[in-house]
């Protein structure tokens, strides 16, 4: 069961470098997001989509991109990095079906930890 | 503002019990969820509370009261293995989720 798949794992740049990460699951999940997470703090919004072709804005969406061709795949793009973008990134996604047995909850992928230069 | 407020940290003994808390304003209520992060790991779903009362699993219990905002934590039995941080989230009135900063429970002999 391969879930949800998160790439690269480590990833090092430097201030003003692109980069992408990927997510990628196989549960047919409408809702995919993507949160950052920083000591001390909670898990915090960047994107969202909620299914092909839509994606909205979170807490901290600045410098960050999404874009959702296919309900598998949900990559986060990184415009110029920053140091202030030093963090490690989760992807995660959920069913939106409605019924009791569906509590919504959030299936993360193992995390990408960015350092930027 | 919408707030989540739990313990930064907590130390509790090798089969024992602890009670975490996790109090909330947020705007609108669908719904209250526990999650289990261990150290370098992603999270991982706990339990899920939506009416006020008690949901027990295992060694595990969570409890709402959505008037007061409130809901606690119960782990019983403690292993090492239950030493990680145990985040509280509120799905908002826009079913987007509020997190807490996290529980770090420190399990010792």
């Amino acid at each position: 069961n391969a879930g949800v798949t998160q790439t690269p794992k480590f990833q090092v740049l430097k201030t003003g470098q692109s980069m992408t990460l990927q997510c990628a699951q196989d549960m047919n999940h409408e809702y995919m997001s993507w949160y950052r997470q920083d000591p001390g703090m909670g898990l915090r919004l960047i994107h969202y989509s909620v299914g092909a072709g839509i994606t909205d804005q979170g807490e901290v969406p600045n410098g960050y991109n999404v874009s959702r061709s296919t309900t598998e795949d949900f990559p986060l793009r990184l415009l110029s990095a920053a140091p202030s973008q030093t963090s490690v990134y989760f992807c995660a996604s959920s069913s939106l079906e409605a019924g009791i047995e569906n509590t919504g909850e959030l299936f993360f992928g193992e995390g990408s930890r960015l350092t930027v230069l | 503002g919408q707030n989540i407020d739990q313990p930064t940290e907590m130390t509790a003994t090798e089969g024992a019990i602890v009670q975490i808390n996790c109090t909330y304003q947020t705007s609108g209520f669908n719904g209250l969820f526990w999650y289990q992060q261990h150290a370098g790991e992603a999270p991982t779903f706990l339990s899920y509370n939506v009416l006020d009362g008690l949901e027990e699993k295992g060694r595990f219990s969570s409890f709402l009261s959505r008037s007061k905002g409130y809901s606690y934590l119960l782990l019983k039995e403690l292993q090492m293995k239950d030493s990680a941080s145990y985040l509280c989230a509120v799905r908002d009135s826009n079913y987007q989720l509020i997190w807490g900063a996290g529980t770090k429970l420190i399990i010792k002999p």
